[in-house]
């Protein structure tokens, strides 16, 4: 079966500095995968996806990469604020049309002032 | 434009009692899911429908059936709720040209 692992379940770090959280897979390669964010009480809220055939993509202070040979994605937070505190999911799409996504643990993320 | 919506927000059931969770989605989109999230554990895909009129198991689909009642609606039903079924349930869908779900605020639910 899929297993995906989140590198830590808690990262403190001070506002300013950037925040990277890791993700990584075994046996299956993903044809996508995605990073959501979700706040206490609330669903998850998307943020980024990368493809299986792409190194790195960007969205304001956000970045991700994706090596298919590391079986690994990173997240980064650049600049972080108190306001980014939140726990961040990494999910992995197998490449069917049915969208079926396998999620990780998540890592809770702490900016503190 | 609600996005995905889920009712009720909390539930308090007994061992043994009965429950619809439901869900429905303004957004035109054709895959729905259903997950839940327990403490320490990711997401799990309970069932999904990939259209109106099919539905598909998960990962965790035992206990639990589901109806695709039209396009917008999704629901998941506990015919006989356990302790074990205590979670919270988050309904979800897919807008096929990104490939991002979005996802309903959950029902937390819980089991005596």
């Amino acid at each position: 079966s899929q297993k995906i692992e989140q590198n830590s379940e808690a990262l403190n770090i001070q506002e300013g500095k950037t925040a990277t959280l890791t993700c990584n897979y075994t046996n299956y390669s993903p044809a996508y995968l995605q990073w959501y964010r979700q706040d206490p009480g609330r669903g998850p809220v998307f943020l980024l996806l990368i493809r299986e055939n792409e190194k790195e993509k960007r969205k304001e202070r956000l970045k991700v990469t994706f090596d298919t040979t590391l079986k690994q994605s990173l997240f980064h937070i650049t600049a972080s604020q108190p306001a980014d505190s939140a726990t961040y999911l990494c999910a992995l799409d197998r490449g069917s049309t049915l969208g079926r996504l396998y999620f990780g643990r998540g890592t809770q993320l702490t900016v503190w002032p | 434009n609600a996005g995905v919506t889920q009712t009720p927000k909390f539930q308090v059931l007994k061992t043994g009692q009965s429950m619809t969770l439901q869900c429905a989605q303004d957004m035109n989109h054709n895959s729905m899911y259903w997950y839940r999230q327990d403490p320490g554990m990711g997401l799990r895909l309970i069932y999904y429908s990939a259209s109106e009129g099919t539905t598909d198991k998960g990962e965790v689909p035992n206990g639990y059936n589901v109806s695709r009642l039209n396009k917008r609606e999704f629901s998941l039903r506990l015919e006989s709720a356990a302790p074990s079924q205590t979670s919270v349930y988050f309904c979800a869908s897919l807008d096929g040209a990104a490939d991002t779900q979005y996802f309903g605020p959950g029902t937390r639910l819980t089991v005596l």
